[in-house]
């Protein structure tokens, strides 16, 4: 079993619409990023989390530590938010807080 | 602009032969690393940088080679040990390495071998 699962793999929605992706993880964690990428393959940092909740325009990134899970709304989608989204934990404690163990990703495709 | 520079963008090269991947960032930044994505599968790591003229093998190292001469530069030799060498690597960067730092992502070369 990977230590990072997402849910859906894929998710179709029209434009408008409230998304949620899921990512629950099964190791101690002492952060957790959300990461998008478009279609040319270049990834962008969306959040890095610890506890609670972030919002950034119309994302919002939320995370429960004692359930090991974490969402990523989009509020009234827009075809422009089609990609692929990733979750990354990065392991607690060690010497090894540098790395990270990401998901396989959520391809999310917004119709007009 | 600051920011992570990866060339080329596509490149092919002949079963058999090395290759170089390059990456370059402008952000000052002291950690650097090598990702690679294969479809439907995460990120895996290759290799890491923490500072410069020292770096560590990473989950899948093997067939892999890297070098930090500079600060800014953490170049990739994909080599002919590498069995599967086809797939998009993906170079990144944060401000330290050993800290809890957000990574940079550059923009991906995608390699296949013919």
């Amino acid at each position: 079993k990977n230590e990072v699962e997402q849910s859906p793999q894929n998710l179709t929605a029209q434009e408008g619409e409230f998304i949620t992706i899921n990512c629950s993880y099964s190791v101690g964690i002492s952060a957790l990023h959300w990461l998008q990428q478009h279609p040319g393959g270049g990834i962008v940092s969306l959040f890095m989390l610890s506890s609670g909740k972030k919002k950034h325009g119309r994302l919002i990134a939320t995370i429960n530590i004692q359930e090991k899970h974490s969402s990523l709304h989009i509020t009234a989608s827009h075809p422009r938010d089609s990609a692929v989204y990733i979750c990354a934990v990065r392991k607690g404690g060690g010497g090894s807080n540098y790395k990270l163990t990401f998901g396989k990703g959520t391809l999310l495709t917004v119709n007009p | 602009d600051g920011g992570i520079t990866q060339s080329p963008k596509y490149l092919f090269r002949k079963e058999g032969q090395n290759v170089t991947l390059s990456c370059e960032q402008n952000l000052n930044h002291d950690a650097m690393y090598w990702y690679r994505q294969d479809p439907g599968q995460g990120l895996r790591l290759i290799y890491y940088s923490q500072i410069v003229n020292d770096f560590q093998k990473g989950d899948i190292a093997e067939g892999y080679s890297v070098s930090r001469e500079k600060k800014e530069s953490f170049p990739l030799t994909v080599t002919s040990a590498q069995k599967n060498p086809t797939a998009f690597y993906l170079c990144a960067s944060s401000l330290q390495g050993w800290s809890y730092n957000e990574q940079f992502f550059g923009p991906g070369t995608r390699l296949t071998v013919l």
